[in-house]
């Protein structure tokens, strides 16, 4: 079963503008991973915000993470054709002594217009 | 991608028939996985090692089996396969810190006929 579940499933933006994509999850989680995946290519880690954490930035991303609702939203500035691709969370139910292992969403279908 | 490998990337084969896949690392990294990629469903647990000899099952593991005879090589086997089993495979590793995330191969396009 799914863990994460992204929302929306597909999003169409102009470039220049800001993607927002967002994942609930159902348990309780160690950490929180962003993944993406440009078509027929393996997945590429962005980034990882722990429980403790509320958010995080890497260059043009910012991540944020809402324990209590347990939900979590990546946003994407300034995007650029290149962003286009498939973004999927996934969430790290493990304790820090083993059973570690990523449950993944069904992703988000970014397409940036040029 | 750097330091894990996949073979092969690309099989076609018969229903029925054993195959096994092949993930290589060379990051010493613990951790290692197998997941597989359909349309609608995202990627899904096959199977995972935490260590040599170390496996345990995920989600989907039924019909696959795995082996982990050294700590670079982590072997995911369709006893006989079938239909359902096409797919693309992920092999990904991950260091015991937990703190990079994980590394992906490239993957492997399994058609079965």
């Amino acid at each position: 079963s799914q863990q994460g579940e992204e929302d929306p499933q597909a999003l169409s933006i102009q470039e220049g503008e800001n993607a927002t994509m967002n994942c609930s999850y159902k348990t309780s989680i160690n950490n929180l991973q962003w993944y993406r995946q440009n078509s027929g290519r393996g997945l590429v880690h962005l980034i990882l915000i722990r429980s403790n954490e509320r958010e995080k930035h890497s260059g043009r991303l910012r991540v944020t993470l809402d324990t209590s609702k347990k939900s979590s939203s990546l946003l994407i500035t300034a995007s650029r054709a290149a962003d286009t691709a498939s973004y999927f969370c996934a969430t790290d139910e493990g304790s820090n002594f083993g059973n570690e292992k990523l449950t993944f969403g069904t992703g988000t279908r970014l397409t940036i217009i040029p | 991608d750097a330091g894990i490998t996949q073979s092969p990337r690309h099989k076609v084969t018969e229903t029925g028939t054993p195959v096994t896949l092949r993930c290589h690392q060379t990051e010493n990294h613990r951790y290692m996985y197998w997941y597989r990629q359909d349309p609608g469903h995202g990627l899904r647990l096959i199977h995972y090692s935490y260590g040599v000899k170390d496996t345990d099952k995920g989600e989907v593991s039924d019909g696959y089996s795995v082996s982990r005879s050294k700590t670079e090589d982590f072997l995911l086997t369709l006893e006989s396969a079938t239909s359902s089993q096409t797919s693309v495979y992920f092999c990904a590793i991950s260091d015991r810190d937990r703190r990079y995330g994980y590394t992906f191969g490239s993957g492997t396009r399994l058609t079965v006929v």
